[in-house]
This record gives structure tokens, C-alpha cells and sequence, in this order.
């Protein structure tokens, strides 16, 4: 199947400062990606989707100016969390839409995950 | 709004008997509904999909079913192994073309 990468799969940051979090989709070209938090023994909460070429577009309670997600090919998308603060710290988890267009059913991939600590 | 409700919650089964997750879900425009295994801190993967034109779909130890007019799916696993703990998240496809996750259910298979 189609693979989807996650870099890094561990951060520690310090409260106030930025982390970026990358996600490739290394053999496939993926026009939507989608970006999740995973809170301990919590479901995975759709935070927004990021489209090639255009602004994301994200969830409600989701704050855009925190969370700066950039779509600028169509094999990765990029997460920064800004200004981090401890309840930041969650597991970030991004997935990649194989197929072009709006037909639903088209496979999501996903990518490892990323453990983010901020102290 | 989108969402899908599941149940239940945490479920424990004896080795070798069955186990079902049900779902409920809002949209019905919905057409793809899979079903996902997720291990503690891992990627969630994939263990079944159904799609709306079927009722059902096998896949050795694991089915789905689909009611459209009600808007249930459920997970059927039988035969339960100790490896078969885990996870697992219903979803769909909403209209939306975004993948909505249920709250998960916790199984547990007692040896």
C-alpha cells in the first residue's frame, strides 16, 4: 500500500517556542492531507485539511493561527504549532488522501504520528 | 453536524468468542465506512472498509455490516485472538469528503 511519512516521530519543546511537524506522502501525489490530535485514550479529532496550492481549511475550535499548516506540493504538508504551552502536548497525526478530485471512498493513508511534550 | 457515536466504549471478550462495535452515524450522504485498528501510539491502520452499495463485506475473521436506512455499521470479529487487542475506530466518509472518526472502543480478549 501507499506509504505516508511523519517527521518527527518525538519532540520536546519548550514552552513559547515553535515545532514544525512534516508529512510526505513518498509514493503518491496526495492533493488533501489531513491533520489529527490525539489526546491519551481519546479519539482522533480532525483538526483541518490542507489543500495543495490553498489555504487550509480547519475545524471549529481550531485555532489557525496556532496551528500554521502549509500544503506547498503535492507530496507534503507541514504542521507548525506555535508558541507552544504544555496543553499543546498531544500525539499529531497526519493523513493523505490517494486520488485526485472529490470522489469520496478514495483510500486515507496515514502517517506515524508524532509525540509532542511541550515542558 | 458530522459525527458518528460508538459503542461500546471498552469491551472484553474470552478467547475465541466474538466480538461487535456498533456505530451510528449522522450524515446520510455518507457512501464509505471504514474501520480502523489502532495499537497504544500508533499510526491507525486499516482493517476493513464497506462501501454503501453493499450490506456486507468479509474479510477472514473480521465483517462489516452496513444498514443505510437506519445508518448503523458494525464491526464484527469471531474466533477473538490475544492479538486482536486493541483499538478500533469506526469512521466515514462524510459528504464533507473528510474522514470522521467514532470515540473508539477499547477490546480487551481474556486468555
Amino acid at each position: 500500500g501507499a506509504v505516508v511519512s511523519q517527521h518527527p516521530s518525538r519532540v520536546i519543546c519548550k514552552s513559547g517556542t515553535s515545532v514544525k511537524i512534516e508529512c510526505r506522502s513518498l509514493d503518491f501525489q496526495a492533493t488533501t492531507m489531513f491533520w489529527y490530535r490525539q489526546f491519551p485514550k481519546q479519539s482522533l479529532m480532525l483538526m483541518a485539511t490542507s489543500n495543495e496550492g490553498s489555504k487550509a481549511t480547519y475545524e471549529q475550535g481550531v485555532e489557525k493561527d496556532k496551528f500554521l499548516i502549509n500544503h506547498a506540493s503535492l507530496t507534503l504538508s507541514t504542521l507548525t504549532v506555535t508558541s507552544a504551552h504544555p496543553e499543546d502536548s498531544s500525539f499529531y497525526i497526519c493523513s493523505a488522501r490517494q486520488g485526485a478530485g472529490k470522489r469520496t471512498g478514495n483510500t486515507i493513508y496515514f502517517g506515524e504520528g508524532s509525540w509532542l511534550t511541550v515542558v | 453536524g458530522e459525527n458518528v457515536e460508538q459503542h461500546p466504549s471498552t469491551l472484553s471478550v474470552q478467547e475465541g468468542d466474538s466480538a461487535v462495535i456498533k456505530c451510528t452515524y449522522s450524515d446520510s450522504a455518507s457512501n464509505y465506512f471504514p474501520w480502523y485498528k489502532q495499537e497504544l501510539g500508533k499510526r491507525p491502520q486499516l482493517i476493513i472498509d464497506i462501501r454503501s452499495n453493499v450490506g456486507e463485506k468479509k474479510d477472514q475473521r473480521i465483517a462489516v455490516t452496513l444498514n443505510k436506512t437506519a445508518k448503523h455499521f458494525s464491526l464484527h470479529i469471531t474466533e477473538t485472538q490475544p492479538e486482536d487487542s486493541a483499538v478500533y475506530f469506526c469512521a466515514f466518509y462524510s459528504s464533507a469528503s473528510k474522514i470522521i472518526f467514532g470515540s473508539g472502543t477499547r477490546l480487551s480478549i481474556r486468555p
